[in-house]
């Protein structure tokens, strides 16, 4: 498996524009999450979905986020408009549901968010 | 609530040296304990995990940690670092809920320089 593969790797965009950030899954993962890291709160979830239902959405900071998982092997974290506070890497990471509670996240990459 | 506590931001150690990285954790409920890898450039990797059992895990590359309940501690140690092992390493609990998933909390995350 290629493991969790996350596009774009860089992205700058200007103020007010729509970033769309994309994620592949590991196939046969049931659970995919969505991860801010800036230098300031270090590690932030955003939201995750099971079985491609958002089951927690309470990290997305404001309505300018949304995520989508229209099928076990895509999703997207969009931000409209964007604001350069969002500059950040998003990481997407997946994982297999297990009844010993073992879950393992395998992360992306990331997408470095430059917002000039 | 769960926290993790990452007690230093930073480690810097000479080549050969042994260190130690903390992690103190805070809930009220059965957790596990994780610590993640990231490299320059790269997503988190899982490096080793506490579910149960005995208190002492170990991974692969010479590093272990040490669940320790009374001091509600997962702190990491190796005992010879290379410099190869020098990363950013983030703690992480998630509380048991008894098989279902729950999502992870990540400390700020402490990065290890070393040097020769």
């Amino acid at each position: 498996d290629a493991g969790v593969i996350q596009s774009p790797r860089h992205e700058v965009t200007e103020m007010g524009q729509e970033v769309t950030l994309r994620c592949k899954p590991i196939s046969g993962h049931d659970y995919l999450f969505w991860y801010r890291q800036t230098m300031m709160r270090g590690l932030e979830l955003l939201i995750y979905f099971n079985n491609n239902v958002p089951i927690d959405d309470s990290g997305m900071p404001e309505d300018r986020f949304s995520a989508k998982m229209p099928n076990a092997s895509f999703s997207t974290l969009k931000i409209q408009p964007s604001e350069p506070r969002d500059s950040a890497v998003y990481f997407c990471a997946s994982s297999r549901d297990s009844h010993s509670g073992a879950n393992v996240l395998t992360f992306g990459a990331g997408s470095r968010l430059t917002v000039l | 609530a769960q926290s993790v506590t990452q007690l230093d931001s930073q480690v810097p150690v000479f080549e050969e040296a042994p260190v130690e990285l903390r992690c103190n954790y805070s809930s009220s409920v059965s957790v596990y304990l994780f610590w993640y890898v990231q490299y320059p450039n790269q997503g988190l990797q899982l490096l080793l995990k506490y579910l149960s059992g005995s208190t002492l895990v170990e991974s692969i590359n010479g590093f272990e940690a040490e669940f320790n309940k009374s001091q509600t501690s997962f702190h990491l140690r190796k005992p010879s670092v290379h410099i190869s092992d020098t990363a950013e390493y983030f703690c992480a609990v998630r509380k048991d809920y008894g098989g279902s998933q729950g999502n992870l909390i990540f400390g700020k995350g402490t990065k290890l320089s070393v040097k020769p």
